[in-house]
């Protein structure tokens, strides 16, 4: 149980251009989603928290006219890299936090999508 | 001084061998301890978590937590290859929906 998917697992898109990336709770409902990226060989670095049918609470540093965050419903999440640029290509991940029955802290994460931007 | 640190290795050890891995962490309010497992280019998953100080043991692993030191540990023994992978520690304050602040992870190889 607590699976988490995200897709693509892998783009690659031109400078400029717009690039959406959806994160789901396949069997659980996600009142809580959380978007990460992750540079070459680095941890973690928390972008933005969503909450089901609210705005995102982005962290300091990251634009939110740049990364758009959509938590339309308890088992989606949406990030789109608006006008993307090189400097873009990462590793982004999200996870889920929702009523699973086991531990309250509990984040599931799903699997990344790895962004290129040419 | 960063919130939480973590040597990132990479380490090296052969099959068998005892494995420890830890993290030190500046802010005392911290409550909640997990470690996780990340293999190459795939999510983090949660192998731990230990509420405040004390020990906690499943099957190979065991986390420790000592909060008057801010220092926790994970140790695996009878390392195996397939344990090769980053191990991020992360903690979270006492207030259910804060947000996890995470270790840079240490790469762990095991050599067969």
């Amino acid at each position: 149980g607590a699976v988490v998917s995200q897709h693509p697992s892998w783009v690659i898109c031109k400078s400029g251009t717009s690039v959406k990336i959806e994160c789901r709770s396949l069997d659980f409902q996600a009142t809580t989603m959380f978007w990460y990226r992750q540079f070459p060989k680095q941890s973690l670095m928390l972008m933005a928290t969503s909450n089901e049918g609210s705005k995102a609470t982005y962290e300091q540093g990251v634009e939110k006219d740049k990364f758009l965050i959509n938590h339309a419903s308890l088992t989606l999440s949406t990030l789109t890299v608006t006008s993307a640029h090189p400097e873009d290509s990462s590793f982004y991940i999200c996870s889920a936090r929702g009523t699973t029955g086991g531990f309250s802290y509990e984040q599931y994460f799903g699997p990344g999508t790895r962004l290129t931007v040419t | 001084q960063k919130e939480v640190e973590q040597d990132p290795g990479p380490l090296s050890v052969p099959e068998g061998a005892i494995v420890s891995l830890n993290c030190t962490y500046s802010n005392s309010a911290f409550q909640y301890f997990m470690w996780y497992r990340q293999y190459s280019r795939k999510g983090p998953e949660l192998l731990m978590y230990t509420y405040s100080s004390g020990n906690k043991e499943d099957g190979r692993f065991t986390a420790q937590v000592d909060k008057s030191s801010k220092y926790i540990s994970l140790f695996i023994r009878d390392s195996q290859p397939s344990d090769s992978a980053t191990y991020l520690c992360a903690m979270a304050l006492s207030n259910y929906g804060q947000n996890f602040v995470f270790g840079p992870g240490t790469r762990l190889s095991v050599l067969p």
